[in-house]
């Protein structure tokens, strides 16, 4: 079975920096899709971010980016400037035959003030 | 626009007893997926409902079942219900293009607390 970790359990950081949680996976297809998804206390599980394994360029929405490196197998997230309302779980995850999602443990980001 | 909604927010059963969830997907939407999450891990996959029949399944027992309806909406049924299976139990709606890769990013409902006593 394809696996998703995320080796992070726990992060903490004061607001206004920076943070990258890390993500790495295993396949052996070579197109597919990542995503990060964040979990606040409201159990609402959001999308943030997703990159498709075939294009070079990295995935970017606003302050969050990712850091997707093919051959290591790696998808980081960064929170540039981050803010209170970051507070949240972090999920890495992987379509696992184009329609099922394989999470990773998720990573309990908090951000200080 | 609504979102993927779920009902009820909250369930108390016993053990042996029968629980019924409901989803209703995004607007547009036409596949509608099921994961449990246990308390502090990441969510697993149950099962998945593309034109009404069950398309792909994860490592759950049969009595976990599900259906889905004309109107797109879904539910998830659990027979037997055993303390294992308190948990949060999300649904996530996508579209399924044609062809059926690649844009079928899925966004999820805000979940239903099952607690089994």
């Amino acid at each position: 079975a394809q696996t998703v970790t995320q080796s992070q359990p726990e992060m903490s950081v004061q607001e206004a920096e920076t943070v990258t949680l890390s993500c790495t996976y295993d396949t052996s297809e070579s197109n597919y899709y990542l995503f990060w998804y964040k979990q606040p206390p409201s159990r609402q599980m959001i999308l943030v971010i997703r990159q498709e394994a075939y294009k070079q360029q990295n995935a970017t929405e606003n302050r969050f980016s990712v850091n997707f490196q093919k051959a290591a197998k790696s998808f980081s997230l960064k929170i540039s400037d981050s803010q209170l309302g970051d507070t949240a779980m972090y999920f890495c995850a992987k379509f696992q035959g184009a329609q099922k999602l394989v999470f990773g443990q998720g990573t309990r980001l908090t951000i200080n003030p | 626009d609504a979102g993927v909604t779920q009902s009820p927010t909250h369930l108390i059963k016993t053990r042996g007893q029968q629980v019924t969830l409901r989803c209703s997907p995004k607007s547009g939407h036409d596949t509608v997926s099921w994961y449990q999450q246990a308390l502090g891990q990441g969510p697993q996959f149950i099962f998945q409902y593309y034109e009404e029949e069950e398309r792909q399944r994860g490592n759950f027992p049969d009595r976990f079942s599900g259906h889905q309806f004309p109107n797109y909406s879904s539910e998830l049924n659990v027979n037997a219900l055993l303390l294992g299976d308190s948990a949060l139990y999300l649904c996530a709606s996508s579209f399924r293009a044609s062809g059926g890769f690649g844009t079928d990013t899925q966004y999820f409902g805000p979940g239903t607390r099952l607690t089994v006593l």
